[in-house]
């Protein structure tokens, strides 16, 4: 099975920031990612797919990069509704799999 | 507008099985699949496994599998997610989503979470 790292697992910036967040798969996936923002009792929300592709009604601070093995998310200016809890998500054989999370906080 | 909602809260001892159901609308529900996550206490989000609206095709965790089952009624946009056996470990709350043509494009659309609590 594909394995996914996510780094950091939290950090702290200031509004204005930019913040990247990384994601490390065990074997190359191609651009089968998606990145996810999960808010404290909500359900996930998707915002890139395919590794580099916005989902729509996604604010065009959030944008993705990366193929093979690994992969930037980056706020190009942190705002405080972006206080969440990111996810990458990886593609493989039919099969999905998450990274462990990194927890975003808002200074 | 596009939605999925989930049935209510479930309370389940050891041993005993769920049916979480996940009704769709405001879409044609064939032309999308629903996959299943889940997300125990404080913990990150796992996938369970999906299904394929339009002809059934289905593919589990392979943790999961033989005790998740899930399946669809295209009479009432409603999916469902089964699981037998249940234990502890299982308490979570069980999100369902939808994915379009391709299992690449992500899951866009999810449902609101139904909480499943396992206890004795």
């Amino acid at each position: 099975d594909i394995q996914m790292t996510q780094s950091p697992s939290n950090l702290s910036a200031s509004v204005g920031a930019r913040v990247t967040i990384t994601c490390r798969a065990s074997q190359s996936i191609s651009t089968w990612l998606a990145w996810y923002q999960q808010k404290p009792g909500k359900a996930p929300k998707l915002l890139i797919y395919k590794a580099s592709n916005l989902e729509s009604g996604v604010p065009s601070r959030f944008s993705g990069s990366g193929s093979g093995t690994e992969f930037t998310l980056t706020i190009s200016s942190l705002q405080p509704d972006d206080c969440a809890t990111y996810y990458c998500q990886q593609y493989d054989n039919f099969s999905w799999t998450f990274g462990q999370g990194t927890k975003v906080e808002v200074k | 507008q596009v939605q999925l909602v989930q049935s209510g809260v479930e309370v389940k001892k050891p041993g005993a099985s769920v049916k979480v159901s996940c009704t769709a609308s405001g879409y044609t529900f064939t032309s999308y699949g629903i996959s299943w996550v889940r997300q125990a206490p404080g913990q990150g989000l796992e996938w369970m496994g999906w299904i394929s609206v339009y002809d059934g095709n289905t593919n589990y965790a392979q943790k999961l599998q033989g005790r998740v089952t899930m399946t669809t009624d295209t009479s009432t946009n409603t999916a469902y997610m089964e699981m037998r056996s249940l234990r502890s470990e299982d308490t979570a709350v069980y999100y369902c989503a939808r994915f379009g043509a391709s299992l690449l494009d992500g899951m866009d659309v999810w449902g609101q979470g139904t909480t499943v609590t396992v206890s004795s």
